[in-house]
Formats: structure tokens, C-alpha cells, sequence
């Protein structure tokens, strides 16, 4: 079974400064898809960004950007130019690739809870 | 779009009550997906629908839960008898296709928050 493992349970960030949200997981599938999933105080779960594991681009959206190693199964958030709207738990996810278009589940970490100080 | 429907946005009831949360999907997607949230265990998938079929409910905790999804745009899930262990936020997720893919993430209700006292 896969597992995804945040290992910081909050963290803090100064405006207009830049943090990385870590991620690690574990599976023995070759082709997956990874995604980090941020979930503000209005408790709705927003999609931020996706990586293919068999890119091996790191995967951009604006201010935010990734840092996949796919060896080390690691699987990193960097967030740019922290906004105060930032301030959210953010959750990474895996997904294992089904060769047949069949239906996959999203696993989930237990998240990361980030505050932007003004 | 509307987005993921989920009714009612709280719930708060008594041990041994039953308890049905509702979820309207987005209007054409084929998959439905029901999790749970608490501080202890994160999200945890309960069950997921594709084309209204139930595909994978190994995650549904006991018998007291089930899920239902008569039809591509409604679904519930029901707590009966209902347990304080049960209060949990119950988060409803939708899919374009054949389950969650790349292309087609989840998208995501709004959640009921559970309070079972």
C-alpha cells in the first residue's frame, strides 16, 4: 500500500518570503501522479499543482513550483512570494497510474498547516 | 458550475441517531468519491462510486456506514447508529471519467462537519 508522509505538521512564513512544504511517500509502482491540495479556513479542498512522476520537468503554477526526486521519492512544495491568502493546511496526495483508465484513489498525507505573518 | 454539493454544512446529533449527509456532484462526472477528515488519522478514503457502481468501499469503517448512489447526481452516505468516534468533517469529491486520473483531479465539496455527542 502507498503511503505519503508530511513530517512538518505546521510551519510559518514571513510575507513576500518563500517556504518549501516537504513530502515523502513510499510505493513500489513506477508511474503515479503526485499533487499537493490546499485547504484554507473555509475548509474547501483546492487543487494546486500535479506532477507526472515519469516528467521529470518540475511541474509550475505561478508562485508555486515542486521539487520532485523521483529516486528519493520525495516530492516538495515551494511557495514564492507568500501571499497572506496562502495561510492553509496544504496536503500532498499520490495516485498510482492505472494502465487500463480504470478508477485510482488519491492518498492523502495528514498535511501541513502554513501561516503567512503580515 | 456549482461545484461538489454537500447538505448540510454541520450536523450536530446525539449517539445512536442516524445520520445521512447528501452530495450532488458536478453535473457529467462519472465518479464520486466520500472521505473523512479528523486531526488522529488526516484523510481517509471511505468509498468511491464510478458510474454510480460502488468500486472500492475498503475504507468504509464498520457497518454502521453506508453509501448509496441511486443515480449519476445524487449520493449519501449514512451513520446509523451514530458514535462520538464517528465526528469527523465528511468531505464528497467528483471526477470527470473513469475515477480520479491526472487530467481529472478531484474536485471537492465543502464538507459536513459531524459532531456526534
Amino acid at each position: 500500500a502507498q503511503t505519503v508522509t508530511q513530517s512538518q505538521p505546521e510551519m510559518s512564513v514571513q510575507e513576500a518570503e518563500t517556504v518549501t512544504l516537504s513530502c515523502t511517500y513510499d510505493t513500489s509502482e513506477n508511474n503515479y501522479y503526485l499533487f499537493w491540495y490546499k485547504q484554507p479556513p473555509s475548509r474547501q479542498m483546492i487543487l494546486v499543482i500535479r506532477q507526472e512522476a515519469y516528467k521529470q520537468q518540475n511541474a509550475t503554477e505561478n508562485r508555486f513550483s515542486v521539487n520532485f526526486q523521483k529516486a528519493a521519492k520525495s516530492f516538495s512544495l515551494k511557495i514564492s512570494d507568500s501571499q497572506l491568502g496562502d495561510t492553509a493546511m496544504y496536503f500532498c496526495a499520490f495516485m498510482k497510474h492505472d494502465i487500463w483508465g480504470g478508477s485510482e484513489k488519491l492518498v492523502f498525507g495528514k498535511g501541513t498547516k502554513l501561516t503567512v505573518n503580515p | 458550475d456549482a461545484g461538489v454539493i454537500q447538505s448540510p454544512r454541520h450536523e450536530v446529533t446525539e449517539m445512536g441517531q442516524e445520520v445521512t449527509l447528501r452530495c450532488k456532484p458536478i453535473s457529467g462526472h462519472n465518479s464520486l468519491f466520500w472521505y473523512r477528515q479528523t486531526m488522529m488519522r488526516g484523510l481517509e478514503l471511505l468509498i468511491y462510486f464510478n458510474n454510480n457502481v460502488p468500486i472500492d468501499d475498503s475504507g468504509m469503517p464498520e457497518d454502521r456506514f453506508s453509501a448509496k448512489m441511486p443515480n449519476a447526481s445524487f449520493s449519501t452516505l449514512k451513520i446509523q447508529p451514530s458514535e462520538p468516534r464517528d465526528s469527523a468533517v465528511y468531505f464528497c469529491a467528483s471526477s470527470l471519467g473513469q475515477g480520479a486520473t491526472y487530467n481529472s483531479p478531484l474536485h471537492f465539496g465543502n464538507g459536513t462537519r459531524l459532531t456526534v455527542t
